[in-house]
Order: structure tokens, then sequence, then C-alpha cells
């Protein structure tokens, strides 16, 4: 079955810092991945998503992620971290098992200090 | 556009009380799902519909039925709430299960049963 792991459930970083947020995945099939990120207070908005096309995936807000099939991982990174950027984000997998469904990682919550 | 809604934003029940959360969207999905979200363990899935009529069990489906009545709502209910409960809800809906699908999520009810 797949599954995703997130390593750090909370982030700190200073505003104009790089951002990196760890994923690691595990699967017996090539994966798809998705990065979401929630607001305070909202729903789940699609940051990015991987399904085989190109290993560096771009999103929004400026935000990036590379697939690395050696080290089972899709890292979130962003060069200069915003203090709007403050929010949790969770990686996701789908599983693939008859119905394909998304199976989300804990989640990392980011902290952003001026 | 609305996108996907939810009602209502927040509920306090007493334990053994029975609700309905509704969820609606107007972006024409065939697939809806129902999630909570627990501190630390990220979003579950609860049970899931993939069409008018359909629904099917989640990952943690005991305690809640839902019903799928209408294409552009997916009702969630409990029958007799228990403090374990307590979360918040999310909603979600996307067009198909396809590999590069992406579900599109409401803003959350947050649900105390005390």
């Amino acid at each position: 079955a797949q599954s995703v792991t997130q390593l750090g459930s909370h982030v700190s970083v200073s505003e104009g810092a790089l951002v990196l947020l760890r994923c690691n995945y595990s699967s017996s099939v090539p994966p798809y991945l998705f990065w979401y990120v929630q607001y305070p207070n909202q729903g789940l908005q699609l940051l990015l998503k991987y399904t085989s096309a190109a290993t560096l995936v771009k999103g929004i807000n400026g935000f990036e992620a590379e697939f690395k099939k050696s080290e089972t991982s899709f890292h979130l990174t962003k060069p200069s971290a915003h203090m709007s950027d403050a929010a949790e984000y969770f990686c996701a997998i789908v599983m693939n098992t008859g119905f394909q469904k998304l199976v989300f990682g804990t989640g990392t919550r980011l902290l952003v200090s001026p | 556009n609305a996108g996907v809604t939810q009602t209502p934003k927040f509920r306090v029940l007493k334990t053994g009380q029975s609700m309905t959360l509704l969820c609606a969207q107007d972006m024409n999905h065939e697939y809806m799902y129902w999630y909570r979200q627990d501190p630390g363990m990220g979003l579950r899935l609860i049970h899931y519909s993939v069409g008018e009529g359909t629904t099917a069990k989640g990952e943690v489906p005991d305690g809640y039925n839902v019903s799928r009545l209408k294409k552009q709502n997916f009702l969630l209910g409990l029958e007799s709430a228990a403090p374990s409960q307590t979360s918040v809800y999310f909603c979600a809906s996307s067009l198909t299960s396809g590999l590069t699908y992406e579900q599109y999520f409401g803003p959350g009810t947050r649900l105390t049963v005390t």
C-alpha cells in the first residue's frame, strides 16, 4: 500500500529564508504525489502535483517540489519565505486499491518569523 | 462559482445527540469525499461517493452514515455523537478518480461533542 511520511510536525524559518518541508513516500508502483496547503481556519488548497511528466514541479506562490526516485522523496521548497506562507502543509499520495483515493501525511506546520 | 461549501461552520453537540453535515458543490463533480482532521493525524477518509446514489466506506467509517441523493450534495450524519467524534470535518469533490485528478476542499465544519 502507498503511504507518505512527513518529517517534522513544525518547521520554523525567518522571513526571507529557504523553506524546506520534507516528504518521503512508499509505493510499489510509480507514485502520484501532491502537496496541499491549509491556511488557518480554511480548507486545503492544492499547491502542486507530480504525475510523472517532470521531476521538478512548480506550484503556486513560488513553491516547487522535486521528485527523487532514488531517495523516495518529494520535498517542498521555496527560496524565500514570506509571512503569508505560515500555514500547515500536507503531502499526499494516490492509493491504487480499486478506487483511487488520496492518503495524506500528518502535516507540517510552517512558522515564519519577522 | 462557490466551489465546495459546508454547513454549518461550527457546532456543539452533547453526547448521544444526532446531526447532519451538508456538503454542496457546484462544479458538476462526480466524486465526493468526507474527511476528518485531528491534530497530528492528517486527514482521514470517512466515506466517499463515486456518483449520485452511491456511497462507500473509507478508512474511519464507524459512527457515521452518508447519503448522496443528488449529485451536488453529500450528507454526513452522526446518529449518536460521541466525544471521540470531536474533530474538524472536511468535504471534498473531484471530477474523476483518475491519476491526475485534484480534490477541491470545503472550508470545514468544527464539531465539538461534550
